[in-house]
């Protein structure tokens, strides 16, 4: 079975653009978690999904980032515009009802200069 | 609130010795789970274990063993025999049992392990 797949493993832009980072999860789950990993806050959640649904998005830092879940097999993280302090690991997650078992995708390495 | 520490940020060994790592928690929920998340050089992060506050039996997978002890809120980690390929940041993390944040993973800072050959 396809783990979570995220795209781009690695993006590199300047400040003021805009980001799209990628995620599909596990076939079949139905929970998604987009968190952030940075050397000085750790692994934090920025939004989860539900059966598509926004059910936490209290760790989303600021209007800049939005997330959308048009359907159960793709996510999207978008940042505008980003920042040089957007830099970070972004990592997708799913889950299914029967298991709450985190399956976490490879990660997006975002640079901002 | 729900919190995870690991008070340990490094810790280097040298191979085929034991190593434990700490991991204290701290939940207003009577029903939680834990887990442990390996998270090697190459970046991802790997499931290796979750635990559910009515369950306090430790478990043994290989040379992998957990010991979850309620009075104490912690849920240590035991590599037997380490070995190179041990080398990676460990996470503990907790998620509560109800609530807004049902599927919330809080994660640990994580504790590196180096193992040296």
């Amino acid at each position: 079975d396809a783990g979570v797949i995220q795209s781009p493993r690695h993006e590199v832009t300047e400040m003021g653009q805009e980001v799209t980072l990628r995620c599909k999860p596990i076939s079949g789950h139905n929970s998604l978690f987009w968190y952030r990993q940075t050397m000085m806050r750790g692994l934090e959640l920025l939004i989860y999904f539900n059966n598509n649904v926004p059910i936490d998005d209290s760790g989303m830092p600021e209007d800049r980032f939005s997330a959308k879940m048009p359907n159960a097999s793709f996510s999207t993280l978008k940042i505008q515009p980003s920042e040089p302090r957007d830099s970070a690991v972004y990592f997708c997650a799913s889950s299914s009802g029967t298991s709450d078992i985190q399956y976490f995708g490879a990660g997006t390495r975002l640079s901002v200069l | 609130a729900q919190k995870v520490t690991q008070a340990q940020t490094e810790i280097s060994v040298v191979e085929k010795e034991d190593v434990t790592l700490d991991c204290v928690y701290e939940t207003r929920d009577t029903t939680y789970y834990l887990f442990w998340y390996k998270q090697p050089p190459s970046g991802e992060l790997v499931f290796l274990i979750r635990r559910n506050s009515f369950d306090e039996q430790n478990e043994i997978s290989g040379r992998y063993s957990w010991n979850f002890q309620k009075s104490t809120s912690s849920f240590n980690f035991t590599i037997t025999a380490s070995q190179v390929v041990d080398s990676a940041v460990y996470f503990c993390a907790l998620r509560g049992g109800y609530g807004g944040s049902q599927g919330n993973l809080i994660f640990g800072k994580g504790t590196k392990l180096s193992v040296k050959p």
